[in-house]
């Protein structure tokens, strides 16, 4: 069964480093998710793209995340630099287009920032 | 502001109980509510509901919404400690089909 890949799974690092997330999303899906879940909260929407174009990208603090899709398929989440309140889980997800919405999430990166 | 808010936070159960969970929404331009199951790892769907009064169900699970009172409830039978998890709800908008989550409920079985 086709599963969205997201790595690493875990990351641990410093404030003030860079980190980066990557995804792949189920073969096909044209619409690709990022969220943010911090402990005891659901998934926040961090940015949407439909296959390489930022469709939404309201929540997400530009001053240090950015987010790529180039080619349409893969994707990755940056953060550069990392602050303590970035700990959480980033979740990826896919959907065959934004308006069917049965969205398939990958396994996560859990990220700690000491 | 879109809300969707989930209740209660955390309930433990022993396995054959009945749980039922609820999920409140306020939200403009709705267009579906949806459930999913999270364990230790990416949630997982369960459900997703557009019309009131029609119950849809998945062996165990079953779940309906009211669009008039803008609520949905999930409810398990006959529990089993494979049921333990994080339930969460969200509401998507037919402006955008943006997901808006609610906090999750906490299910504990124990056997």
């Amino acid at each position: 069964e086709a599963e969205v890949a997201q790595s690493p799974r875990y990351k641990i690092t410093e404030k003030s480093q860079a980190v980066a997330f990557w995804c792949d999303p189920i073969s096909g899906h044209a619409t690709l998710y990022w969220y943010r879940q911090i402990l005891g909260q659901g998934p926040e929407l961090l940015v949407q793209f439909q296959d390489e174009s930022v469709v939404d990208d309201s929540q997400l603090p530009k001053d240090r995340f950015s987010a790529e899709r180039l080619k349409g398929v893969d994707s990755t989440l940056k953060i550069q630099p990392a602050e303590l309140g970035d700990s959480a889980m980033y979740l990826c997800a896919s959907s065959y287009w934004t308006s069917n919405n049965e969205q398939f999430f990958g396994p996560g990166t859990r990220l700690t920032v000491l | 502001e879109d809300k969707v808010v989930q209740s209660p936070l955390s309930l433990v159960v022993h396995e054959g109980d009945t749980v039922t969970l609820n999920c409140s929404y306020e939200v403009t331009n709705f267009r579906s509510l949806l459930w999913y199951k999270q364990e230790k790892k990416a949630p997982t769907f369960l459900f997703m509901l557009t019309s009131s009064g029609i119950e849809k169900k998945s062996g165990r699970l079953s779940s309906i919404l009211d669009k008039k009172e803008l609520f949905s409830i999930l409810n398990i039978t006959a529990t089993q400690t494979g049921d333990s998890a994080i339930y969460l709800c969200a509401v998507e908008q037919s402006s955008d089909y943006k997901l808006s989550f609610g906090a999750g409920t906490t299910v504990t079985v124990r056997a």
